[in-house]
């Protein structure tokens, strides 16, 4: 049973480009939630999504977009990257909406913007 | 907005000693979780707390909840070296988001 799958897991990209990240949730899990990592923090909330619907956000710009797809997967977008973009990106994945469940982390795409 | 704070940041311990990791939320939380997060791996679940005063043992680790579900404890007795990592704890209030705090990160020398 594979768990929670992330690609790519490294991407070096420049300042003002685009880039999108995917995740594939555990078998039998239906949302999906992002996390940014920066290094020595913990990980901060960027949304969730559940029935392809971005439930919940946190406190990221509007250049942090998502997708979830009928499969259950999922897709993060950054726009017009900045320098203080790079980061960690972690995927959940959980069951049944998300709430009083464990969440399992995917390997995470190390972001590095130059 | 909640904010999850944990103490301390670091903690340097001989292999065979206990280790401690407090955890203090500014607001009530629904239900508090534990994990681990190994150097260059990502976070692991140890562990969800639910009820208030709440307290759960898996093998050499014991963590807590306090009766106001607003801070939590995790503590390893007789660490071993498989223990190095950061502990982190996240809150859940009334919304879906984990809020992380900073983590610990343990040190354990053999």
């Amino acid at each position: 049973d594979a768990g929670v799958t992330q690609s790519p897991t490294h991407l070096i990209k420049t300042r003002g480009q685009q880039v999108t990240l995917r995740c594939s949730p555990k078998s039998g899990h239906d949302t999906v939630s992002w996390y940014q990592q920066a290094l020595g923090q913990g990980p901060q909330f960027i949304f969730q999504y559940y029935e392809e619907e971005e439930r919940q956000r946190g406190n990221f710009p509007d250049r942090f977009s998502g997708h979830q797809f009928p499969n259950y997967s999922s897709e993060l977008n950054v726009n017009a990257l900045l320098l203080g973009d790079s980061a960690l990106y972690l995927c959940a994945s959980s069951y049944v909406g998300g709430r009083n469940t464990e969440a399992f982390f995917g390997q995470g795409t190390r972001l590095t913007v130059v | 907005g909640q904010q999850v704070m944990q103490i301390p940041q670091y903690q340097h311990v001989q292999e065979g000693e206990d280790f401690t990791t407090y955890c203090n939320s500014s607001t009530t939380l629904s239900n508090i979780q534990w994990y681990k997060q190994r150097p260059g791996g990502h976070p692991v679940f140890l562990i969800q707390l639910v009820k208030s005063g709440e307290v759960k043992k898996q093998k050499r680790l014991t963590f807590q909840f306090g009766e106001a579900k607003k801070n939590s404890s995790l503590h390893i007795t007789a660490t071993q070296t498989t223990d190095v990592g950061t502990y982190f704890c996240a809150g859940l209030n009334s919304g879906y988001a984990l809020n992380f705090g900073k983590g610990t990160s343990l040190l354990v020398t053999p």
